[in-house]
């Protein structure tokens, strides 16, 4: 049972848009920030997004993050065939004094 | 050049040792906290220990605390893991990675390795 809650599965048809929820506390999301990750299993996690809204050079305007809060969501628009991966939330948990990924969501683009 | 490579995986018996080893390349690695992270087949991302730049500071995931100890050689630009008294549910891909931000509540993990496999098996 993960600290940050995601849902297991989204899905889209290409070219529309999908929001993946990241729901914590206040020990971990409410006061501290939040980055997105994309995993495809056997290849390295890639940065998406940090701070909750920034990202790193070379990840398209497609991908956006937001928080309120005590949650967090991911945006992508535009949904490509290679977007296909699982995405994980994560932060730092002030009472776990622990890094704590979400469950991972894994986006199906059909 | 692949900044982060990771080596030292293999299979092992339950009670065993590994000692995973990190070889960073292209960047200042001593400017740099380092975390590992496991995939576990059929599993999400688990986050495993996170080292200071200078090596002062560690935190451990409550399930290898005690087991693992994470340690660097900056003069090596290489990361440790040691993993002792390994289990089967230890059995993952684990991946070394830098980790930015000025404190716990700024981090984020930013280069990753390709990952090295663990298996825990008799």
């Amino acid at each position: 049972q993960s600290v940050l809650t995601q849902p297991p599965s989204v899905s889209a048809a290409p070219g529309q848009k999908v929001t993946i929820s990241c729901s914590g506390s206040s020990s971990n999301i409410g006061n501290n920030y939040l980055s997105w990750y994309r995993h495809l299993p056997g290849t390295a996690p890639k940065l998406l997004i940090y701070e909750n809204n920034k990202r790193p050079s070379g990840i398209p305007d497609r991908f956006s993050g937001s928080k309120s809060d005590t949650s967090a969501t991911l945006g992508i628009t535009g949904l490509q065939t290679g977007d296909e991966a699982d995405y994980y939330c994560g932060t730092w948990d002030n009472s776990l004094s622990a890094w704590v990924f979400g469950g991972g969501t894994k986006l199906t683009v059909l | 050049q692949v900044p982060l490579v990771e080596s030292g995986g293999g299979v092992v018996q339950p009670g065993g040792s590994l000692r995973l080893s990190c070889a960073a390349s292209g960047f200042t690695f001593r400017n740099y906290g380092m975390q590992w992270v496991r995939h576990a087949p059929g599993k999400g991302l688990e986050w495993v220990a996170i080292i200071w730049h200078d090596g002062s500071n560690q935190y451990y995931a409550d399930s290898v605390r005690g087991r693992f100890t994470i340690s660097r050689d900056n003069s090596k630009n290489t990361l440790y893991l040691q993993m002792d008294n390994l289990r089967a549910e230890d059995t993952a891909v684990y991946y070394c990675a830098t980790v930015r931000g000025s404190s716990w509540s700024l981090w984020y993990f930013d280069v990753w390795g390709r990952g090295t496999p663990v298996t825990v098996s008799s």
